[in-house]
């Protein structure tokens, strides 16, 4: 198994542009997640879904978008990308979504926007 | 709301040395409690859990226990080595959703 796998791993953005980052798992989990890390703190949550064509913001998801049409991918799309969006971008997934179930993480998109 | 406090980093120890990172939350049910460590360059992946109060997570000579009157769940290892080197974070789980909330993370250097 892959586990979680995540494309571009770097990008380099200008002001306004938009991307669309890839995450994909093949370990037919229900519930998918996207982190934002910046420099020296913790993990926000932006969004996250609990199965194909259900998702829901998490902290921070202004700025963002995602869609959820398979169980294996849930992509994340930046339209008109500012500096503020500069950061390391996780994808995660998990079996359900009981307390116990721990997160799979894929190795991270490390994004900037100049 | 739910959150996480993680002892301030970064920590820096000689080879051998005895381990402890604090992690004390907030929560208003009965959450599961993990330890995700980070290499670099790398992703989260998942060191040790506890589910209820007073179990103990082990794994790779770490242990943390579940301290439900504390609202504690401290990161302990016996003696460290260089491969230990990384980023720890504690993170809580809420039962009834499928969320977590994550502290800021502890960067540990082990120097030999």
């Amino acid at each position: 198994n892959a586990g979680v796998t995540q494309t571009p791993k770097f990008r380099i953005l200008k002001i306004g542009q938009s991307m669309t980052l890839q995450c994909t798992q093949d370990m037919n989990h229900n519930y998918m997640y996207w982190y934002r890390q910046d420099p020296g703190m913790g993990l926000k949550l932006i969004y996250y879904s609990v199965g194909a064509g259900i998702t829901d913001k998490g902290e921070v998801p202004n700025g963002y978008n995602v869609s959820r049409s398979t169980t294996e991918d849930f992509p994340l799309r930046l339209e008109l990308a500012a500096p503020s969006q500069t950061s390391v971008y996780f994808c995660a997934s998990s079996y359900g979504g009981q307390g116990w179930n721990e997160q799979f993480f894929g190795p991270g998109t490390r994004l900037t926007v100049l | 709301g739910d959150s996480v406090t993680q002892m301030e980093g970064p920590v820096t120890l000689s080879e051998e040395a005895f381990l402890t990172i604090n992690c004390t939350y907030t929560a208003t049910g009965y959450p599961s409690l993990f330890w995700y460590v980070q290499y670099p360059g790398e992703g989260l992946q998942l060191l040790l859990k506890a589910t209820k109060a007073d179990d103990k997570g082990s794994n790779k000579g770490f242990e943390a226990t579940y301290r439900k009157e504390t609202t504690s769940f401290h990161l302990e290892k016996g003696s460290v080595q260089v491969s230990d080197s990384a980023v720890y974070f504690c993170a809580l789980s809420d039962p009834n959703a499928g969320k977590s909330t994550f502290g800021d993370g502890t960067t540990l250097t082990v120097k030999p």
